[in-house]
């Protein structure tokens, strides 16, 4: 079946710009995650989502991030202002959540951010 | 809180070597552990993983054990192949929680 899907694949975009990158996750996964590959600081969590509960924010790195999910599928991460340190690789994750520790998440490609 | 640290690379390897990556974790609880892989050009796979002390997790030639004693789960593999080049990441999540990863390590295989 398919997998994560992540668009898009590339953006390059002027600082100060605001961006949009979306995460279509598996059909039927409930757990919906963004994490941040960068040279510096690695695989780092963002953002974490699961079914019609709160979000869990506590990776965001500064207010200029945000993301949401709607109707319990398809996520939007915004980044406001964009800053030539949030160039990364932007990677989207889902499971099925079981809620017993086991699942592993699938990765979308990622969108690749640049930032000039 | 959670983390994971893993052997710094690069690796370079000849064609049919073993290969090791070691990785320990600190987690409060009990974690389920993770090796992804990172192919050149390719997005994070899932290359095998353990839910509980003493299991195996194994796939393509790859094993890593869950030690609870030591808080390690090493990658082995006993003979490496130029496409098992890539960057592996071992990781840890809690009760299907986000993952936390180590710095990850390039290997490379020459034929």
């Amino acid at each position: 079946g398919a997998g994560v899907s992540q668009s898009p694949s590339n953006k390059v975009t002027e600082k100060g710009k605001d961006v949009e990158l979306r995460c279509d996750p598996i059909s039927g996964h409930t757990a919906l995650y963004w994490y941040r590959q960068s040279l510096g600081q690695g695989l780092e969590f963002l953002i974490y989502f699961q079914g019609n509960s709160a979000p869990d924010k506590s990776g965001l790195p500064s207010d200029r991030f945000s993301a949401e999910r709607t109707g319990g599928s398809v996520s939007t991460l915004t980044i406001q202002r964009t800053q030539q340190e949030d160039s990364a690789v932007y990677l989207c994750a889902s499971s099925p959540s079981s809620g017993q520790g086991n699942q592993p998440q699938h990765f979308g490609d990622g969108t690749r951010l640049s930032i000039l | 809180g959670n983390s994971v640290t893993q052997m710094e690379g690069p690796v370079t390897l000849s064609e049919e070597a073993f290969l090791t990556i070691n990785c320990t974790y600190t987690a409060t609880g009990y974690p389920s552990l993770f090796w992804y892989v990172q192919y050149p050009g390719e997005g994070l796979q899932l290359l095998l993983k353990a839910t509980k002390a003493d299991d195996k997790g194994s796939n393509k030639g790859f094993e890593a054990t869950y030690r609870k004693e030591t808080t390690s789960f090493h990658l082995e593999k006993g003979s490496v192949q130029v496409s098992d080049s890539a960057v592996y990441f071992c990781a840890l999540s809690l009760n299907d929680y986000k993952l936390s990863f180590g710095a990850g390590t390039t290997v490379t295989v020459r034929a």
